[in-house]
């Protein structure tokens, strides 16, 4: 069965300190897709990130910037330099990769509150 | 804008009262989603559509109801059966070529009182 652990419920950090947000996944499948989404306030879910299962490479977007180990089943978030608007809960997700993509579902992690103190 | 809607944005609801929450895209997307959200359990799959006049039970199907009548168009049924029905309710949507990414709208938040 697929599954996706945020071990980290909650994590607070002063402003510019770096924060890294933890996501282990499990799957049966060789092929599959992670996801990184970002929930303000404001209850919408923001895409940040998809990384499919045959790249390993990690990945910088501005201070955003991911680890995927597929030795460890592990898919870290790392913000540098956090700032108060980086408050948010975000989620992991897990998605096997069949045809036609869309039509397969996500398995979302239960989230990490993230609070940046001024 | 292309995008998604949600309506109402909050929703309130006498105990044993049926409740319909929209959810309208104009991605030109095949596939939508409702998804349930209550506090520290992460998003939980209610229904999907893949396609015009289909659809498929996700993870806790029971007491809510779809239809899929329009490729546009997904609404919710919380039906008096929904024992626990209080939660934000997030719908999504995603094409073929976008490799499983999810696109959300804003969310209903609805309250049994």
């Amino acid at each position: 069965a697929q599954k996706v652990t945020q071990a980290q419920t909650e994590i607070s950090v002063v402003e510019k300190e770096d924060v890294t947000l933890d996501c282990v996944y499990e799957t049966r499948d060789t092929t599959y897709y992670l996801f990184w989404y970002k929930q303000p306030p404001s209850g919408e879910l923001v895409f940040l990130i998809r990384r499919n299962s045959f790249d390993e490479q990690n990945e910088i977007s501005g201070r955003y910037s991911w680890n995927f180990q597929k030795s460890t089943s592990s898919f870290n978030f790392t913000i540098t330099a956090s700032q108060v608007v980086d408050s948010a809960v975000y989620f992991c997700a897990l998605s096997e990769a069949g045809y036609g993509g869309a039509t397969n579902k996500l398995i979302f992690g239960t989230g990490t509150l993230l609070a940046v103190q001024p | 804008d292309g995008g998604i809607t949600q309506s109402p944005k909050y929703l309130f609801r006498k105990e044993g009262q049926n409740v319909t929450l929209s959810c309208e895209q104009n991605l030109n997307h095949d596939a939508m989603y409702w998804y349930r959200q209550d506090p520290g359990q992460g998003l939980r799959l209610i229904y999907y559509s893949q396609i015009v006049n289909d659809f498929q039970k996700g993870d806790i199907a029971e007491g809510y109801s779809v239809s899929r009548e329009k490729k546009e168009s997904f609404p919710l049924t919380v039906t008096s059966a929904q024992k626990n029905p209080t939660a934000f309710y997030l719908c999504a949507s995603a094409g073929f070529s976008s490799y499983n990414e999810q696109f959300f709208g804003p969310g209903t938040r609805l309250t049994v009182l």
